[in-house]
């Protein structure tokens, strides 16, 4: 059983405050490192994706990092807003096969 | 739209009956993925398409499961004799590439519940 780890499991934040998450995931056999914000009623949309360590990837206020030696990544969102409120999820490719192992993802809620 | 379909959004049913969700992903988009999310986990792998071939298959739960793209598109999970436990969230995505370096682009879900 692979064990790709998310926390925390859920948080709430005020707006205008940073915050940020972890994703942990085999540090053996790494292939690839997705990102993921799910909205309530709609679709999960890719963030990032990973694929070397060290990466380091950003989109607007949001970034994110990669340490594949170590097996985490961390996300980061800066000065967070009512509309960054989603869950998100990490999804991890090891080097043989070709599926995702989804992480139970980090519900985030921020609070006007 | 250009977006990947899934239907029906929602479906009820009773225990022991048959079930489809069609997928519809985006045109060009060879890989196919099924996913299963239930309450309170993560989406959960179910199958994987290469254009018309499974891939892999390793994530069905057992028999009652089956999944078919005939024509290298649309796609269909199929689940015999439903059981209560099959209560979940199905997501279908596709993407462009087969490797891991290409985004999921992901439908809505299907959320099915089973009386």
């Amino acid at each position: 059983i692979l064990n790709v780890e998310q926390s925390p499991q859920s948080l709430h934040v005020q707006e205008g405050d940073s915050t940020n998450f972890t994703c942990s995931f085999p540090s053996s056999n790494f292939y690839a490192l997705h990102w993921y914000r799910w909205e309530t009623a709609k679709s999960p949309e890719a963030l990032f994706v990973m694929t070397l360590n060290g990466d380091e990837k950003k989109k607007g206020r949001i970034s994110a990092t990669l340490n594949t030696k170590e097996g985490y990544s961390y996300l980061y969102i800066k000065g967070s807003q009512p509309e960054d409120s989603a869950t998100y999820l990490c999804a991890f490719m090891k080097d043989t096969g070709n599926q995702f192992y989804f992480g139970t993802g980090t519900s985030l809620t921020v609070i006007p | 739209g250009a977006g990947v379909s899934q239907t029906p959004s929602n479906k009820v049913t009773e225990k022991g009956k048959y079930v489809e969700l069609r997928c519809d992903p985006i045109s060009g988009h060879t890989a196919l993925y099924w996913y299963r999310q239930s309450l309170g986990q993560g989406p959960e792998f179910l199958i994987y398409f290469q254009g018309t071939g499974a891939a892999d298959d390793s994530g069905l739960p057992n028999d009652r499961f089956f999944a078919v793209r005939p024509e290298g598109s649309v796609s269909t999970l199929k689940i015999q004799r439903t059981e209560r436990g099959d209560s979940a969230v199905y997501l279908c995505a596709s993407s462009l590439t087969s490797t891991g370096t290409g985004e999921l682009f992901f439908g809505e879900g299907s959320r099915l519940t089973v009386l």
